[in-house]
């Protein structure tokens, strides 16, 4: 079945950076942009951009951009996620979740990964 | 760029119907597919509704969406509500390539 698996819990230091995977399975991983997705304690969900496993192409939010990296290895078929200079209001959840389009794009996040606590602590 | 406002919360009685709804502040709600995702506490979110009133397989047809061009404006239904349907609902559209969610809507069902 289609699933994202993602890498475990991390616990790091103020101006650290952290790295989450996202293991895909059961489709053609490079027809499907791959999304990330955060999630604060006791907050909504608040989008950091996406990649497209094709291509490397990305697009982050601009709130982000400088910190944040999206990266894929498609011969192991996962998608990462990199912030650095990791500050304390980065605590968070972190999902990766798949565009729900083959070659598509702008019809939902169809299957979700099942997240990644990061906590920034000194 | 614009945003997506929903109610902080609702709640409604088991067996009732309840309404979340999901405004666009700007450009037409009917111009990019708006999606809802059920989150309970713990849990990742899945998808309840895509394309505006699309349910994926294995979602009950309690659930349903619609678009409403007047108040420029989406809403989810729940009917017949059962206490399991109480958690977190975020409404999902886009802006050009970016995405967009809206705050979400703590639905309680007592």
């Amino acid at each position: 079945q289609v699933q994202l698996v993602q890498s475990g819990a991390e616990v790091k230091k103020p101006g650290a950076s952290v790295k989450v995977s996202c293991k895909a399975s059961g489709y053609t991983f490079t027809g499907y942009f791959i999304h990330w997705v955060r999630q604060a304690p006791g907050q909504g969900l608040e989008w950091m951009g996406w990649i497209n496993p094709n291509s490397g192409g990305t697009n982050y939010v601009q709130k982000f951009q400088g910190r944040v990296t999206m990266t894929r290895d498609t011969s192991i078929t996962t998608a990462y996620m990199e912030l650095s200079r990791l500050r304390s209001d980065d605590t968070a959840v972190y999902y990766c979740a798949r565009e729900g389009s083959y070659n598509g794009y702008g019809y939902g996040l169809d299957v979700w990964g099942q997240g990644t606590t990061v906590i920034v602590s000194s | 760029n614009f945003m997506l406002t929903q109610p902080h919360s609702v709640s409604e009685s088991p067996g009732k119907t309840v309404t979340i709804s999901c405004t666009r502040s700007s450009g037409s709600i009917a111009i990019n597919y708006v999606q809802w995702y059920q989150q309970r506490p713990g849990s990742a979110p899945t998808t309840v509704i895509y394309e505006g009133s699309q349910r994926p397989s294995g979602v009950p047809d309690r659930f349903s969406g619609s678009i409403d061009s007047s108040s420029n404006s989406a809403s989810l239904t729940i009917s017949g509500l059962k206490t399991e349907d109480e958690a977190d609902y975020y409404c999902q559209s886009y802006d050009i390539s970016n995405v967009v969610f809206g705050g979400g809507t703590k639905l309680t069902v007592l």
